[in-house]
């Protein structure tokens, strides 16, 4: 069934440095790549996405690669700040079924001041 | 970003009861919510598929006697876990499809039950 592979699962970094989270995913198909991140106790928050027609999007601190060929994704973080701490999910959806949206582990990122 | 509204955010309930738990988009239409279940350190699993005005529809695994869903309005959806017993004890949170039909989804801010 689809799946979405997500590593590692906690991250420690100190302040200043990247970091870089890779998922990867097994529906061909899927279309729709979104990053989450999740504070203790609230629900998700989006940070980024990016489709499969884009190799890669930037925001600021915050980017995406995407190789469809190799079904990758990575989060990267640059200049991380303490209050990039939190848990960060990366998922794969597509257009087909609706947008069900199949989400990773998480990965817990800590940023030591 | 578009809004969606959980309530309520913490819920207590002995064991045998029922608990309501709602979903609204603020500021948008959803004809499409979805609910999961998150335990402690672990990812979103997703529960169910809420249409408005139709049935749920259920991932498996999932009683859907034991979590009923309704969607009656654009803006509505509501997860009843009925005769909640302990081991429902967890983090409930909806999402609401953006009216764009572009994939993006909008988060609750969560609802924690505890049934003791």
């Amino acid at each position: 069934g689809e799946n979405v592979e997500q590593h590692p699962s906690t991250l420690s970094v100190q302040e200043g440095d990247s970091a870089v989270i890779k998922c990867t995913y097994s529906d061909s198909a899927s279309n729709y790549f979104p990053w989450y991140k999740q504070e203790l106790g609230k629900g998700p928050q989006l940070i980024i996405d990016i489709r499969s027609n884009v190799g890669e999007k930037k925001d600021q601190r915050i980017a995406v690669t995407l190789n469809k060929t190799a079904k990758h994704f990575s989060l990267h973080i640059t200049e991380t700040q303490p209050e990039d701490s939190a848990v960060y999910f990366c998922a794969a959806s597509k257009r087909a079924g609706g947008f069900k949206t199949i989400f990773g582990a998480g990965t817990r990122l800590f940023v030591k001041a | 970003g578009a809004v969606v509204s959980q309530h309520p955010s913490r819920v207590i309930c002995k064991s045998g009861t029922s608990v309501k738990i709602e979903c609204r988009s603020l500021d948008f239409q959803a004809t499409t919510m979805f609910w999961y279940r998150q335990f402690p350190k672990q990812s979103l699993m997703l529960m169910a598929t809420s249409n408005e005005g139709s049935k749920a529809t259920y991932e498996q695994g999932v009683e859907k006697d034991k979590f009923l869903i309704n969607h009656a309005s654009l803006t509505l959806s509501t997860l009843t876990v009925t005769s909640a017993h302990p081991e429902d004890s967890s983090f409930y949170i909806c999402s609401a499809r953006g009216s764009g039909n572009t994939g993006e989804l909008f988060f609750g801010e969560g609802s924690r039950l505890t049934v003791l």
